[in-house]
């Protein structure tokens, strides 16, 4: 298993759809998880934190599945603005090390 | 709060030279990363600072590159002998101390093209 992995997409999807994200990760004493949002030729965003009893922020749903070994993202309502490359953060090395590990990315396109 | 300062914006050398990149990160964020992300890839993990410890360098990290933070604030990150591979946005991140990891805060990135 890769150390991070995450479906490059593209995920092309109209106004108003709900769309998921996953991430898998290889290390199971990984601790801390991320979602962070890209758009292009810029720097990354942090977009939210992944808690352990998953944790919503408007139409954003982020979730952790330890047993399965990965993180979800869950955007409703999309928006044009929602347009961009997810980047799921692992720290690989487990009890909060600081070696915080990027996935390649998701690209979300949203249309009108 | 400045936010996370990165010099220069932007860098064109020919392969060969020597290139050196500043982050400032922001005040008294104890943990400084570096990353270099090529175009339709996640940002890779080159290295991280706790302080003025160097605690991780990636195996990414070839004996041509060399970072520091001698005093526990800005860091610098050496390329020498460049090479076209090392093309790329190379990316700092800092964040606050306290337990766990916090997230990480970027700088716009220097982005580096080498001839």
């Amino acid at each position: 298993r890769k150390e991070v992995e995450q479906d490059p997409g593209p995920f092309n999807v109209p106004e108003g759809a709900t769309v998921a994200f996953n991430c898998t990760y290889s290390n199971s004493a990984s601790q801390s998880f991320f979602w962070y949002r890209q758009d292009c030729r810029k720097e990354p965003k942090l977009l939210m934190s992944v808690y352990s009893s998953g944790n919503e922020d408007g139409r954003f749903t982020a979730q952790l599945n330890r047993a399965s070994q990965y993180i979800s993202l869950l955007i409703r309502d999309s928006k044009l603005s929602d347009s961009a490359t997810y980047l799921c953060v692992v720290d690989l090395a487990g009890r909060s090390q600081g070696n915080l590990i990027f996935g390649k990315g998701t690209k979300l396109s949203v249309k009108p | 709060d400045t936010g996370v300062s990165q010099n220069p914006r932007h860098k064109i050398t020919k392969r060969g030279q020597n290139v050196t990149f500043r982050c400032d990160p922001i005040s008294e964020h104890n943990r400084l990363y570096w990353y270099r992300q090529t175009l339709g890839q996640g940002p890779e993990f080159l290295t991280y600072f706790q302080n003025e410890a160097q605690l991780e360098k990636s195996r990414l990290l070839s004996d041509r590159f060399s970072a520091e933070r001698p005093k526990g604030s800005f860091s610098t990150l050496e390329i020498q002998r460049t090479e076209q591979g090392d093309s790329a946005m190379y990316l700092c991140a800092s964040t606050p101390p306290g337990g766990g990891n916090s997230p990480l805060h970027f700088g716009n990135g220097t982005r580096l093209t080498v001839t």
